[in-house]
């Protein structure tokens, strides 16, 4: 079946390190999300690509750093310059245009990152 | 600012009674809106959408929402509540005017169902 897989589900960092949230689709999705969720606050948009080799900045990426090498894998890099990187993290895919699903978002089962 | 609000941060409804979900958005345009559910611990799973047309959508699991342009809103409902129905419900919208897909999110209603 298609969809994403985010991996680790579980991830514990010690401050000052870097960490890496992996993301694969197999839905041929060219465009790929990075969610952060913390309680009460909704989901925010921490960065996007569009197409392989191409991504931009959403709302809150400051302390983040992201990849584009394959259509199907998006990473996301937690540095340590993100002073709270507590939070759970949500990977997200979707078709864009005009095709039919186009902008409907289909989502990973998310990694909890734990800064001890 | 843009923003999209849910007002009720928690609400608790017995299982068979019906349940009503609010949503406001604050956007020139109408944008495309979306609701969403999370069960715990998961990712988010796609209930129901309005790009256009008729305002009363139909989704799965039972769920049915309207938009209503002149208050802003795209409420969620649901007839009879299920204890399956437990779980937390966001309310999206996508700005259209220079995005797709980035979506903007409400900050969550947790349902909790009683028996």
């Amino acid at each position: 079946d298609g969809g994403i897989t985010q991996s680790p589900k579980y991830l514990f960092r010690k401050e000052g390190q870097n960490v890496t949230l992996s993301c694969e689709q197999n839905l041929n999705h060219d465009a790929m999300y990075w969610y952060r969720q913390d309680p009460g606050q909704g989901l925010r948009l921490i960065y996007y690509s569009q197409i392989v080799n191409d991504f931009q900045k959403g709302d809150i990426a400051e302390g983040y750093s992201v990849s584009r090498e394959k259509k199907e894998s998006f990473p996301l890099t937690v540095t340590s310059a993100q002073k709270n990187p507590t939070a759970f993290y949500l990977c997200a895919s979707s078709i864009i245009g005009t095709k039919s699903g186009a902008n409907v978002l289909t989502f990973g089962a998310g990694s909890r990152l734990t800064v001890l | 600012a843009q923003s999209v609000t849910q007002p009720d941060i928690h609400i608790t409804v017995s299982e068979g009674a019906s349940l009503e979900l609010r949503c406001n958005y604050s956007y020139g345009a109408t944008p495309y809106l979306f609701w969403y559910v999370q069960s715990p611990g998961q990712g988010l799973q796609l209930l129901l959408k309005y790009f256009s047309g008729d305002t009363l959508v139909q989704g799965i699991k039972g769920f049915e929402a309207e938009f209503k342009r002149s208050q802003s809103s795209f409420n969620l409902r649901k007839p009879s509540v299920h204890w399956s129905d437990a779980a937390e419900y966001f309310c999206a919208v996508d700005r259209r005017a220079d995005s797709w897909g980035k979506l903007q999110f409400g900050a969550g209603t947790q349902v909790v169902v009683t028996p």
